[in-house]
């Protein structure tokens, strides 16, 4: 079956860049995601990959796809405090429009 | 704002107790999937609907169940409850169809069983 693996922490001084990394196994996914997750609150879409791309880049937040490997990983330019939250990677594996498998999610701490 | 809808945000309840959570999908989409968030289990997909038919089924519990109504939204029932279920459970919504379909969520509801 589908599984999705993340470290569980990552800790960082404020301005440096964060590489969140992630792996998955399912092949066929379609669509990977990061979603964040800041305490007591709910799930943000952060950004999103499309299988058919190697990397997407949306103001401070970059993501990396490498097919061959099953890896993404979601890279955080000038980090601040306000990142601090735990991050999840996601895979939708088959087409779209099915339930996505998450990992355990990355907890992480900014250090001012 | 996800557009995504989720009520109540926060249910205390004890065992035994049923309980019935809500969720109002963003405008347009037609797939609402339940997942439920607890410490030691992770993000755990829990049912999906699509256009008022269950579409697929992921680790729920049969004492747990769903419908989506005319109107497209949701209700995720739960009875029997144990302590275990003390959890949040997030609903989320996607277009439907089209295989370019990203999932947006809610807020989540926030259950303890005391």
């Amino acid at each position: 079956g589908e599984d999705v693996e993340q470290s569980l922490f990552l800790s960082v001084r404020e301005g440096d860049s964060s590489v969140i990394n992630c792996t998955y196994t399912d092949s066929s996914s379609t669509y990977l995601y990061w979603y964040k997750q800041e305490p007591g609150a709910g799930l943000q879409l952060l950004t999103y990959i499309f299988s058919n791309m190697d990397m997407k880049q949306d103001q401070r937040l970059t993501v990396l796809l490498n097919k061959k490997d099953k890896h993404l990983s979601l890279r955080i330019a000038d980090t601040q405090t306000g990142d601090s939250a735990i991050y999840f990677c996601a895979e939708s594996p088959d087409s779209g429009n099915t339930p996505l498998v998450f990992g355990k999610g990355t907890r992480l701490s900014v250090i001012a | 704002d996800s557009g995504v809808t989720q009520t109540p945000k926060h249910l205390i309840t004890a065992t035994g107790q049923r309980v019935t959570l809500r969720c109002s999908p963003r405008s347009g989409d037609l797939s609402v999937y339940w997942y439920q968030q607890s410490l030691d289990q992770g993000l755990q997909f829990l049912i999906q609907y699509y256009n008022g038919e269950e579409r697929a089924k992921g680790n729920i519990l049969e004492r747990f169940s769903a419908q989506q109504f005319p109107d497209l939204h949701s209700e995720l029932n739960l009875s029997s409850l144990e302590l275990g279920d003390s959890a949040l459970y997030f609903c989320a919504s996607s277009g439907g169809a089209s295989r370019r379909d990203i999932q947006y969520f809610g807020a989540g509801t926030r259950l303890s069983v005391l």
